[in-house]
């Protein structure tokens, strides 16, 4: 089965900060990557998909890039609504064997 | 308005069943593959299953294969999962979620979740 392995597992940052989030899988994975902003007691909702694609309705501050195993989720400057969980997800449905779908353990971004 | 809305959670003892339901509304729901995904308390993302739009593929985690049973009924607009010999380690809030446009595997669209409790 295909890991993925986010970093940091904590992120401590203030308004107005530029925001890295690393994603890593155990295998290539193509560019078949998408990103999901979760807020407490709410469900997540997706960011961006196919890696570097903006969902609709997405603020620009967001961004994705990378492809194969190495993936990073940007804020390009942190506001106070993005104050949150992120997830990374690989999906897969034409792997050997059927499909398969794996989130990372999770970025929580904190306020500094 | 995409709008996605489970239930049939609750509190159910070890070895027990429950069968889950999401109602879909807003989009041409036997257009798109289908999806159950898992959260345990203060826990990250689990994928359980997945099918698709057809029901000619079902797809499992390991952890809940032999176990769960997804199926959908297309004419109701409605997705099911049905859990059996129920675990501790099931406990979650369970999220019905909706395939990307186009036919991608993301889930572009999440319901609010019902809660499963496994506990005698």
């Amino acid at each position: 089965d295909i890991q993925m392995t986010q970093s940091p597992s904590t992120l401590s940052a203030s308004v107005g900060d530029r925001v890295t989030i690393t994603c890593r899988a155990s295998q290539s994975i193509s560019t078949w990557l998408a990103w999901y902003q979760q807020k407490p007691g709410k469900a997540p909702k997706l960011l961006i998909y196919k890696a570097s694609s903006l969902e609709s309705g997405v603020p620009s501050r967001f961004s994705g890039s990378g492809s194969g195993t190495e993936f990073t989720l940007t804020i390009s400057s942190l506001q106070p609504d993005d104050f949150a969980t992120y997830y990374c997800q690989q999906y897969n449905s034409y792997s050997p064997g059927g499909g398969t779908w794996t989130f990372g353990q999770g970025t929580k971004v904190e306020i500094k | 308005e995409v709008q996605l809305v489970e239930s049939g959670g609750g509190l159910v003892q070890p070895g027990r069943s429950l069968r889950l339901s999401c109602a879909a509304s807003g989009f041409t729901f036997d257009d798109y593959a289908m999806h159950w995904v898992r959260q345990a308390p203060g826990k990250g993302l689990e994928w359980v299953s997945g099918i698709t739009w057809n029901s000619g593929k079902m797809h499992y985690a390991d952890s809940v294969k032999g176990r769960f049973t997804i199926s959908r009924d297309n004419a109701k607009n409605s997705l099911y999962l049905q859990m059996n010999s129920l675990r501790a380690e099931d406990t979650a809030l369970y999220y019905c979620a909706k395939d990307g446009v186009g036919g991608d595997d993301y889930f572009d669209s999440w319901g609010q979740g019902t809660l499963v409790t496994v506990s005698s």
